[in-house]
Order: structure tokens, then C-alpha cells, then sequence
């Protein structure tokens, strides 16, 4: 069974410039959650979303985005990119994103803003 | 406030040595608490996870984990350490999944 699959796995963005990131789920997940992880911490929980809605927000700018599509994949979007925002961005899924379900996830997104 | 917390930033070890890492949580209601291990180049791996129960949890590859709820712990052991075992380790929980800021574990041949 395929796992949590992301896209790019790599990229180089200018300061100011936008992204947009996507994330396939295992198959029969609803639930998707985005994260940051910078070098040397762990990661940061920027948004989850269940059945195309929004179901929680992290500490993160409105710069961020995200949203979910019927077949529950997702994007990530980011605007005005700043040079802090270079981290490795994981995408985690999981059956049905309550507090007591196991998320399992993607191999990220490297995205190094210059 | 939310939160879960890792004492230990990096841990060395020699091989066949015992391990334990150490994670603290602060939040109410249901306590749901996992340990993901990340090796180099690797994504996130599911070590092991509580949900209630037994406080004593056993996870893949010979780690296991015990929720003390007195002491709002929940930290990760092993019996004896493999050069395999070298790796960034997590311990997350709460309603929205926090992490912590991860011990890297180096283990030495």
C-alpha cells in the first residue's frame, strides 16, 4: 500500500515569491495535517483538515494556506515567502484525525528559500 | 497551555547500553501520546503509541514506553542500544498532536 506521498520533495523559492505543496494520503485517510519542521526541532503543526474542512490552526502567519479536495488530498500554500520559512514541510494523514488516531507521515517537502 | 516537552537534546551511548528518553506532557482531558523516530534521511516512524490501558507500552524494535500519570510522563526505553538505533526520536501528543523539540540519540559501535 502506498503511503503518505508528497510533492516536490525538493525546491529553491526567491524571498516574496509563492508556493504550493500537495500531499496524497494512504488510501482511506479523510484526515490531513501539514507541519513545519525547521533543522534542530521538531515539527510544528500548521493546519489539519477532515472532510474538506478546516479542524484545527497552528501558530503560523496568514501567509499560510491550506485546503483539502474531495478525493482528500491537499495543498499547502504559502505566500510572500521570507527566508525562515525554509524547512522541511511533512504531510501526515490519518483515518479520521481524532485526538486518538495514529497519523502517519509523508517524507516532506525540502523547501530553502533564498 | 498545550504542550509537550524532551529533556534530553542529544544522548550518546555505547552499544548494548540502556536507554531512556525522557518526555513530559501538560494537558488535561485524554491523554493520547505517541513516540515517532526519525533515521537519517528517513520520514517519521510510529515507535510506539498510548492511548489507555496498560501504562506500559511496547513498540516496534524493542522500545518500549511507560504513560506515569502522576508525574505526566511518558518516557521511552530500551533495554540495550544497537548502532542502529542512531536517530532523532519525538515524543508527541495533545489534541492536535504537538511534538517535542526531539533528542538525537547517537550510538556509538
Amino acid at each position: 500500500d502506498a503511503g503518505v506521498t508528497q510533492s516536490p520533495t525538493h525546491l529553491i523559492k526567491t524571498r516574496g515569491q509563492h508556493v504550493t505543496l500537495r500531499c496524497s494520503p494512504i488510501s482511506g485517510h479523510k484526515s490531513v495535517s501539514w507541519y513545519q519542521q525547521v533543522l534542530g526541532q521538531g515539527p510544528q503543526f500548521i493546519f489539519q483538515y477532515y472532510e474538506k474542512e478546516e479542524r484545527g490552526r497552528g501558530n503560523f502567519p496568514d501567509r499560510f494556506s491550506a485546503r483539502q479536495f474531495p478525493n482528500y488530498s491537499s495543498e499547502l500554500n504559502v505566500n510572500a515567502l521570507l527566508l525562515g520559512d525554509s524547512a522541511l514541510y511533512l504531510c501526515a494523514s490519518s483515518l479520521s484525525g481524532g485526538s486518538g488516531n495514529t497519523i502517519y507521515f509523508g517524507e516532506g517537502s525540502w523547501l530553502t528559500v533564498v | 497551555a498545550q504542550s509537550v516537552s524532551q529533556h534530553n537534546h542529544h544522548v550518546i551511548l555505547s552499544e548494548a547500553a540502556s536507554l531512556e528518553l525522557g518526555c513530559n506532557y501538560s494537558y488535561g482531558g485524554t491523554v493520547n501520546l505517541f513516540w515517532y523516530v526519525q533515521y537519517p534521511g528517513q520520514h517519521l516512524q510510529l515507535l510506539l503509541k498510548y492511548f489507555s490501558g496498560d501504562p506500559l507500552v511496547k513498540g516496534i524494535k524493542g522500545f518500549e514506553a511507560e504513560f506515569i500519570k502522576s508525574k505526566f510522563s511518558f518516557n521511552l526505553r530500551k533495554p540495550s542500544v544497537q548502532w542502529s538505533d542512531t536517530a532523532e526520536y519525538f515524543c508527541a501528543g495533545s489534541n492536535d498532536m504537538r511534538f517535542g523539540a526531539g533528542t538525537r540519540l547517537t550510538v556509538k559501535p
